[in-house]
């Protein structure tokens, strides 16, 4: 079975600008989640999107949105592009069929603000 | 709100040596927990996890984990590490009772960077 991938894995892009980036979950899973990873702050859960909800939100501005689409892929955008959204964006994809869940995560997308 | 302490960021150990990583968390009710690895220039994978029954749970390549509720412990060990166990580990919970839809966001760890001397 294919794993969670991502598009782009890499992005430049200047401050003030706006990015999307793109997840497709593994097939069957319907719950996507979106985490970012700086060497600063580690690993931090942005949001969470299932049956094209959004049902849990992390602690991040509302810059940073995103969507889910009817067949589960999920976008992210970050709008007014900040030196600090630099990161590394991880994507996880989870079947959300009972209450004990495992989240499967993608490559990631590397975004470099400049 | 949860919170996760691995203690040790950085650890160097020679092959064969044993490892254990330390995880906390502070929580108060009931959670999933997980052991992560990024090996350089991957993605991150899932070792272990335990949600409930025996708190000893066996992972990948040789990885266990043993969960300690008196002592909020979710400690990973290895009997003898290999060169290629080095890599970034993390440590995570989540609400095993979250009922938004998919899977309660995780809570990280900082990380510890293994580095395994031939």
């Amino acid at each position: 079975k294919a794993g969670v991938t991502q598009t782009p894995r890499y992005l430049i892009k200047t401050r003030g600008q706006q990015v999307t980036l793109s997840c497709s979950p593994i097939s069957g899973h319907r719950s996507v989640s979106w985490y970012q990873q700086t060497p600063g702050q580690g690993l931090q859960f942005l949001f969470e999107y299932f049956s094209e909800t959004q049902r849990n939100k992390g602690n991040f501005p509302g810059r940073f949105s995103g969507r889910q689409f009817s067949n589960s892929r999920s976008e992210m955008n970050v709008s007014t592009l900040e030196l600090g959204d630099s990161a590394l964006y991880l994507c996880a994809s989870s079947r959300s069929q009972g209450y004990q869940e495992t989240q499967y995560f993608g490559p990631g997308t590397r975004l470099l603000v400049l | 709100a949860q919170s996760v302490s691995q203690h040790n960021h950085h650890v160097i150990l020679s092959e064969a040596a044993s490892l254990e990583l330390g995880c906390n968390y502070s929580y108060g009710g009931t959670v999933n927990l997980f052991w992560y690895v990024q090996y350089p220039g991957q993605h991150l994978q899932l070792l272990l996890k335990y949600f409930s029954g025996d708190p000893l749970v066996k992972g990948i390549k040789g990885f266990e984990a043993e969960f300690i509720k008196s002592k909020f412990s979710f400690n990973l060990r290895k009997p003898s590490v290999q060169w290629s166990d080095t890599a970034e580990y993390f440590c995570a919970v989540n609400d095993p009772m979250y009922s938004g839809g998919g899977a309660d966001g995780l809570t990280f760890g900082k990380g510890t960077h293994l580095i395994i001397q031939p």
